[in-house]
C-alpha cells in the first residue's frame, strides 16, 4: 500500500531564504508526482506535475525533483516572499485504470517579512 | 481559475439528512474526482469517474454515493449524515486518468 510522507510538517523561515520540501513515497510504481499549495479556507492549487519518467520541473521560484527509485521528491522554493505562505502538499498516482491521487500531509510553510 | 465549481461552498445539517454536493467542470474532461479533506486536512480519495462510468471507489460508507448526470458533472449524495461525515469535499478534474489534476474550492460540511 503507498503510503506519502511529507517533512518537515511546519517550517517556518524569513523572507528571502531558499528552501527545501521534502516528500517520500514507499512504492516506487508511480505513474507521477504533483506538488499543490493550499491556502486556509481555499481549494488545492497545482503548482507542478512531474512524469514518472522525468526527473525534474520548474516553474518561476520553484522548481521540483523526483527520484522514483528512492521514493523521494524535493520542492525547493528560491527567495521565498510572505506570499508563499500556505500548506504544501505532495501526492503521487499510480495511474493506469485507476489514477487516485494519494497525499501526504503537508508541510506549511510560514515565510515571515 | 481551475474551471470546477463547487455548490454549496459551505452546507451546515443535521445527523440524518440526505444531503447533495454539487461539481462541475466545464472543460470536457475526461475524468472527475470526490476526495474527503478531514479535520487533520489530510487527503483521500472517495471516488473517480471516467467518460460517466464509475472506475474506483474506495472503502467509502454505501450512504455516499456519486452520480454523474452528463460529463461536465459529478455530484454527491450522501444519505443518513453522521457527525463524523463533517470535513470538506473537494472535486477534482483531469483529461484522463493519471493526468495532472486540478480541484474546485472545495465544500465544508458541517453535521450538527
Amino acid at each position: 500500500k503507498q503510503e506519502v510522507t511529507q517533512i518537515p510538517a511546519a517550517l517556518s523561515v524569513p523572507e528571502g531564504e531558499n528552501l527545501v520540501l521534502n516528500c517520500s513515497f514507499t512504492d516506487s510504481a508511480i505513474y507521477n508526482l504533483q506538488w499543490f499549495r493550499q491556502d486556509p479556507g481555499k481549494g488545492l492549487t497545482s503548482l507542478l506535475l512531474i512524469q514518472s519518467s522525468q526527473r525534474e520541473q520548474t516553474s518561476g521560484r520553484l522548481n521540483a525533483s523526483l527520484d522514483k527509485s528512492s521514493g523521494r521528491s524535493t520542492l525547493y522554493i528560491a527567495a521565498s516572499q510572505p506570499g508563499d505562505s500556505a500548506t504544501y502538499l505532495c501526492a503521487v498516482s499510480d495511474g493506469g485504470s485507476q489514477g487516485n491521487l494519494i497525499f501526504g500531509k503537508g508541510t506549511k510553510l510560514s515565510v515571515k517579512p | 481559475d481551475t474551471a470546477v465549481s463547487q455548490t454549496p461552498k459551505y452546507l451546515v445539517t443535521q445527523m440524518g439528512n440526505d444531503k447533495s454536493i454539487k461539481c462541475e467542470q466545464n472543460l470536457g474532461h475526461d475524468t472527475m474526482y470526490w476526495y474527503k479533506q478531514d479535520s487533520k486536512k489530510f487527503l483521500k480519495i472517495m471516488f473517480s469517474y471516467n467518460n460517466k462510468e464509475l472506475i474506483i471507489n474506495e472503502t467509502v460508507p454505501n450512504r455516499f454515493s456519486p452520480k454523474s448526470p452528463d460529463k461536465a458533472h459529478l455530484n454527491l449524495h450522501i444519505n443518513s449524515l453522521e457527525l463524523g461525515d463533517s470535513a470538506v469535499y473537494c472535486c477534482a478534474r483531469s483529461w484522463m486518468t493519471g493526468d495532472e489534476q486540478y480541484f474546485g474550492p472545495g465544500t465544508r460540511l458541517t453535521v450538527t
